[in-house]
C-alpha cells in the first residue's frame, strides 16, 4: 500500500533557487529518509530523520519532519544542475521487518 | 557508491526465457531487497531476505523467486518471462541491527519481447 506521496510531482528552478519537496505518508514511523535516483540508476541514501526529530541538516540539505501531520519536506539550497534527478521519501514503519515503504517521488530539474 | 552491484544492466529477451537477475554486495550486509519499479513511478518490493536461507516476499506480487545461500548474493529468478514483467530491477541492502538505510545497485532494466 502507498505509504508516502510527494509533492510536488514535479519541479524546475534555476540553479542557484532553492528546491522544496513534500513528503506525506499515513501510519506511524521510526524514521523517514530521502533518496535520490538519477536517470536510470539505483538510488542513493541522502538523509534520515527519527520520529523524535523535527529537524535535521546535511551540507545542502535541510529536512523536517511533522509527525502530527505526518509529513515530511526536504529543501535544497542554492541548487546546481547536478541536482537534477527524482527524489523519493521512504518509511520505516518500525515493524521490526527493516522494509522501506517509498512514494512515487518529485523530479527536479535544475537549469543551468 | 555503495559496493553493491547487479548484473545485466541491460536485458532484452523473448517471452518464456527463464532468467536469472545477479545482485552481489560485498559489505557483508545481511538484509537484502529486491524492488520492481516501472519509468518516472515508486518503488515496489517484491522479495527481502534476512540472512542466509532467510527469503520472504514482498507488498507487491510477483511471479518471481529468491534465494540466498550465501550472504553476499540474491539472485532474482524469472522462470518464463512475459512483457508484463517488463521494468527496472533494483536490488539493495541494509545492515542487520541498523537504522534501516538500504544501499542500493545500478539496477537490471528488462525488456520482454
Amino acid at each position: 500500500s502507498q505509504q508516502g506521496e510527494e509533492d510536488p510531482q514535479a519541479l524546475s528552478i534555476q540553479e542557484g533557487e532553492n528546491a522544496t519537496m513534500n513528503c506525506s505518508y499515513k501510519t506511524s514511523i521510526n524514521n523517514l529518509q530521502w533518496y535520490r535516483q538519477n536517470s536510470g540508476r539505483g538510488l542513493v541514501h541522502l538523509i534520515l530523520i527519527r520520529s523524535n526529530e523535527r529537524e535535521k541538516h546535511s551540507g545542502r540539505l535541510r529536512v523536517t519532519l511533522d509527525t502530527s501531520k505526518k509529513s515530511s519536506s526536504l529543501l535544497i539550497t542554492a541548487s546546481r544542475a547536478a541536482d537534477t534527478a527524482s527524489y523519493f521519501c521512504a518509511t520505516d514503519e518500525g515493524s521490526g521487518y527493516s522494509t522501506l515503504t517509498f512514494g512515487k517521488g518529485t523530479m527536479l530539474l535544475v537549469s543551468p | 557508491e555503495a559496493d553493491i552491484y547487479q548484473t545485466p544492466r541491460y536485458l532484452v529477451i523473448g517471452t518464456g526465457k527463464k532468467i536469472t537477475l545477479e545482485c552481489s554486495q560485498t559489505m557483508g550486509h545481511d538484509k537484502m531487497y529486491w524492488y520492481q519499479q516501472d519509468p518516472g513511478m515508486e518503488l515496489h518490493l517484491i522479495h527481502y531476505s534476512y540472512g542466509v536461507n532467510s527469503t520472504e516476499k514482498g507488498d507487491l506480487s510477483s511471479e518471481s523467486t529468491v534465494s540466498r545461500i550465501r550472504t553476499e548474493h540474491f539472485p532474482l529468478t524469472l522462470e518464463s518471462a512475459r512483457p508484463s514483467h517488463t521494468s527496472q530491477y533494483l536490488c539493495a541492502s541494509g545492515r542487520a541491527g541498523g537504522d534501516g538505510t538500504q544501499y542500493f545497485g545500478p539496477g537490471t532494466r528488462l525488456l520482454v519481447l
